[in-house]
């Protein structure tokens, strides 16, 4: 079975600030990793996921995410946030060998005020 | 063309009632999905289909009964709905594991 934790219930930042969204895991198996982003009122639309490879994923809308194998982490980061950025973040966790299905974090509400 | 389409969008209904939620894709994916967020924004799977079939049902209450009359449809008809079931019920598609899940934009479901 997999989790997800994602620490920050909610995380205000001012506009043109730097952010990090923290995301931890726990896994019996191999995961792999994504980032989703809903915003109000709307279904959720992926950022960014790591299957393989190179640790440092970039997404859409300026946000990457660095895998850490050994602290079992995922966190989302952007250089400079703007206020459309506000929205529920989502972390979640897929098993690599079987199954579909995400396992979600309960997310972090991004609150950008100017 | 939207590819992931939920109906309705909003859905108010008395205690007891049955309804059904509708979900097509039009992206050519073989797997379909439905998960439930309820009112803290907690997001949990409920069933997977996978070329219509069964793969993912997770515990959830027999009253609800996903349907996949073809690859491209999964509905989910829910019996005796209780105050409980009050969410926003989410259709999603992927082509497979690791891939993108595409999402609905969600059915407010409202008992009352």
């Amino acid at each position: 079975a997999q989790s997800v934790t994602q620490l920050d219930s909610q995380v205000p930042v001012f506009e043109e600030a730097p952010v990090e969204l923290r995301c931890n895991y726990s896994s019996s198996v191999s995961v792999y990793l994504f980032w989703y982003v809903q915003y109000p009122n709307q279904g959720l639309q992926l950022l960014l996921k790591y299957l393989s490879g190179s640790t440092l994923v970039k997404g859409i809308n300026g946000f990457e995410a660095e895998f850490n194998k050994s602290q079992t982490s995922f966190h989302l980061r952007k250089p400079s946030v703007h206020i459309s950025d506000t929205a529920e973040y989502f972390c979640a966790v897929s098993p690599t060998n079987s199954g579909y299905a995400l396992n979600f974090g309960k997310g972090t509400s991004l609150l950008v005020t100017p | 063309d939207t590819a992931v389409s939920q109906t309705p969008k909003y859905l108010v209904t008395q205690m007891g009632n049955d309804k059904s939620i509708k979900c097509e894709q039009n992206l050519g994916h073989d797997t379909m999905y439905w998960y439930k967020q309820d009112s803290k924004k907690f997001l949990k799977i409920m069933f997977s289909y996978n070329n219509k079939e069964l793969i993912i049902n997770e515990t959830v209450p027999n009253r609800f009964s996903p349907k996949s009359p073809d690859k491209a449809h999964l509905n989910l008809h829910i019996n005796s709905l209780e105050l409980g079931d009050s969410a926003v019920y989410f259709c999603a598609s992927s082509q497979g594991t690791g891939d993108e899940q595409f999402f609905g934009p969600g059915t407010r479901l409202t008992v009352l």
